[in-house]
């Protein structure tokens, strides 16, 4: 079957880095999407790898690696509005997204 | 522009009622998807249509779930004799195939609550 899993939950501080963990087992691969949601509004788009290794965007970076199965989303001098749910997707070889739990971040002061 | 417009953005049906669920897409995408979010969950895989072709609805629950596209822009999902278990977040999203990263744009979805 398909999996995608993703921690539930994670704290952190603001000013501080905080990496939330995406690992994976699909039917056929064509890229992994991290998307930012938070509460009662729409997921948007973050970032997109296909490639192994790091895609760098202003405070935010996400990591792949094909042969683990697994990517990452680094966020740096975090922010009290980087508190939402950060889901990680992977499209499948059908072009369709399948999607994570979602981690809910929690920034404190 | 603007972007994925969903209505109502909120509905209160009984249990038994029939709902509809619009999507209004952005213009010209070809692509458009629809998904069920439970509350601390992921978006679930509804269906999938390429311009007025439901390609795929493998992920509809049951067949009380139909949804049409009847000309390749306006999008509307129909739930017929809602149950409790249908209380979910509907998430619409558009996008254009031929242009990686194929991003998906999002709705601000509708709430349905089945009482």
């Amino acid at each position: 079957g398909q999996n995608i899993d993703q921690p539930t939950e994670m704290t952190a501080t603001e000013g501080a880095i905080v990496q939330i963990n995406c690992t994976y087992q699909t039917s056929g691969f064509n890229g992994l999407f991290w998307y930012q949601q938070h509460a009662g509004e729409a997921p948007t788009f973050l970032s997109y790898n296909v490639l192994d290794g790091l895609e760098e965007k202003g405070r935010f970076s996400s990591f792949l690696s094909r042969s683990k199965g697994y990517s990452y989303l680094l966020l740096k001098e975090l922010q009290m509005k980087d508190s939402a749910s950060y889901l990680c997707a992977v499209m499948d070889s059908n072009y369709q997204l399948i999607w994570g739990a979602g981690t809910k971040l929690i920034i404190k002061p | 522009g603007a972007g994925v417009s969903q209505s109502p953005r909120y509905k209160v049906a009984k249990r038994g009622q029939d709902v509809a669920l619009r999507c209004d897409p952005i213009s010209g995408h070809v692509s458009l998807f629809w998904y069920q979010q439970a509350l601390g969950q992921g978006p679930e895989f509804l269906t999938y249509f390429q311009n007025e072709a439901q390609l795929d609805k493998s992920g509809l629950p049951s067949d009380r779930f139909f949804a049409e596209r009847p000309e390749g822009s306006v999008s509307t999902l129909k739930i017929q004799r809602t149950q409790q278990e249908d209380s979910a977040v509907y998430l619409c999203a558009s996008s254009t195939p031929g242009s990686l990263p194929y991003e998906q744009y999002f709705g601000p979805g509708t709430r349905l609550t089945v009482t």
